[in-house]
């Protein structure tokens, strides 16, 4: 699996949008990429995956770049319970194999 | 709240003692993962089990081993602990091989001493 590169740490303001950016310049055509947080003293929990087109649902947004380097995972209204770490993963999708390997991730800091 | 459960909540053994953590997957779910977190790390793959086989194995010696069971919970047993064993044990759980989502639970926090 590709590897990927995250800012070690960022703040954002409450009800402002959070938007939180990944590199993967090796990932390979057949390799999606995922985007799961870890909220203090919880399981890491799911947000969104993608290949190459942008993706939305209920929790974020994520954008991915014509040359699928880098992506951006946004969050439109940040509040505090969204304080976490957020890790970016890129995996071959429904890889039978079934690991994910999670990097060190982006401590998010939502302050009032 | 995932419904994967997880046992215990914290435990603390000394080194070369063998320990059993224990996992409840969701309801539904056939595949349990399992991970290690150190602290101030992201969570390490260290094997998966899918209907009761091993299916995919990460950079974990043999005194790793885990089971799982015909309702799909699950063990992780570590023998002879290393004080580098201490970390926070994650179960996920899901469906199938060929998933995009996995359930975590709270994980077990394992102090070796």
């Amino acid at each position: 699996d590709a590897k990927t590169t995250q800012p070690t740490s960022m703040d954002c303001a409450e009800g402002r949008a959070a938007n939180l950016p990944c590199n993967h310049s090796t990932i390979s055509g057949n390799e999606y990429v995922y985007w799961y947080r870890q909220i203090h003293s919880q399981g890491p929990q799911y947000i969104i995956h993608g290949l190459k087109n942008n993706e939305t649902n209920e929790m974020a947004s994520l954008i991915i770049t014509e040359d699928r380097k880098s992506s951006t995972l946004i969050l439109p209204h940040a509040t505090l319970r969204d304080t976490a770490v957020y890790y970016c993963i890129v995996r071959v999708a429904g890889d039978s194999w079934g690991k994910f390997q999670f990097g060190a991730g982006t401590q998010v800091v939502v302050t009032p | 709240e995932t419904g994967v459960t997880q046992s215990p909540t914290h435990l603390i053994k000394t080194r070369g003692q063998q320990v059993t953590l224990r996992c409840s997957s969701q309801s539904g779910h056939n595949t349990v993962s399992w991970y290690q977190q150190a602290l101030g790390q992201g969570p390490q793959f260290i094997f998966q089990y899918y209907r009761e086989e091993e299916n995919g194995r990460g950079n974990f010696p043999p005194r790793f081993s885990g089971l799982q069971f015909p309702n799909y919970s699950s063990e992780l047993n570590v023998n002879a602990l290393e004080l580098d064993d201490s970390a926070l044990y994650l179960c996920a759980s899901s469906f199938g091989t060929e998933y995009n989502e996995q359930f975590f639970g709270p994980g077990t926090r394992l102090t070796v001493l």
